[in-house]
C-alpha cells in the first residue's frame, strides 16, 4: 500500500466539477515536498497534469488545477468532459522511506 | 522532440533475470534525473527506482530493493534496470520517465511507451 492515499473512484456528470484528494503524512506532503499529478488513459503513457503542487505544463487546459495544504493535496477538474475519464495519480517524495511514491490512484467516471 | 524508448522486456521464469534499457533522445540526458515506474491493472502505477543525473543518489522501492539495480550511461544517453530474482509480482508494464530536475525528486515530465515484463513458469 502506498503512503499516499486517494479515493478509489469519483464520478460526476459532464460540465460539473470534481475534486480528487491525496492524503499523506509528515514525512512526505507535510514535510514540504511538492506534489505532482498524472493522468493515465488506458493504453497510453501517463501524462503530467500538475507539477509542483499548482503549476500546469504547457498544453494542459486551465480546467485542471492543483492545491496543497498541510499533509494533503487536491486536484480539481472543472467543466468535465467525457475525455477526462481516466485514472489519476498524485506523487510526492517521502524522506522517511527515501522513495517517490505514487498515490493509490483514483478512477474518474464521467456519467 | 523528447523521446524515451524502452526495450528488453519479455517472458521470463521466476527466479531469472532481465535487463531493461531506455534510449533517450531530444534532450540533454545528463541534465536530468531518471526513473523507472511500473504499472499493473490491479496495483496501478508503482514507482520502482530513481537515479540522479550523475548517479550520485539512487533510490529503490522496498518491493525491489536488493533485487533490482538502476544505472545510466550518460555518454550513450541510456538508462538501465537490471532485474534479478524475478517473481510473478514483478509482472508489469515498465516505463522509463524523465525527471524535470537534475537531482530530483521532481515531477516526471516525459514518459516512454513502456516494455512489458511477464514473470511466469
Amino acid at each position: 500500500q502506498s503512503v499516499l492515499t486517494q479515493p478509489p473512484s469519483v464520478s460526476a456528470a459532464p460540465g460539473q466539477r470534481v475534486t480528487i484528494t491525496c492524503t499523506g503524512s509528515s514525512s512526505n506532503i507535510g514535510a514540504g515536498y511538492d506534489v505532482h499529478w498524472y493522468q493515465h488513459l488506458p493504453g497510453a503513457a501517463p501524462k503530467l497534469l500538475i507539477f509542483d503542487n499548482t503549476k500546469r505544463p504547457s498544453g494542459v487546459p486551465d480546467r485542471f488545477s492543483g492545491s496543497k495544504s498541510g499533509t494533503s493535496a487536491s486536484l480539481a477538474i472543472t467543466g468535465l468532459l467525457a475525455e477526462d475519464e481516466a485514472d489519476y495519480y498524485c506523487q510526492s517524495y517521502d524522506n522517511a522511506l527515501s522513495v517517490s511514491p505514487f498515490g493509490t490512484g483514483t478512477k474518474l467516471i464521467v456519467l | 522532440e523528447v523521446q524515451l524508448v524502452e526495450s528488453g522486456g519479455g517472458l521470463v521464469e521466476p527466479g531469472r533475470s532481465l535487463r531493461l534499457s531506455c534510449a533517450a533522445s531530444g534532450f540533454r540526458f545528463d541534465a536530468h534525473a531518471m526513473h523507472w515506474v511500473r504499472h499493473t491493472p490491479g496495483k496501478g502505477l508503482e514507482w520502482v527506482s530513481g537515479i540522479t543525473w550523475n548517479s550520485g543518489d539512487i533510490d529503490y522501492a522496498d518491493s525491489v530493493k536488493g533485487r533490482f539495480t538502476i544505472s545510466r550511461d550518460n555518454a550513450k544517453n541510456s538508462l538501465f534496470l537490471q532485474m534479478n530474482n524475478l517473481t510473478p509480482e514483478d509482472t508489469a508494464l515498465y516505463y522509463c520517465a524523465r525527471d524535470k530536475a537534475a537531482a530530483g525528486p521532481g515531477s516526471l515530465d516525459y514518459w516512454g511507451q513502456g516494455t512489458l515484463v511477464t514473470v511466469s513458469s
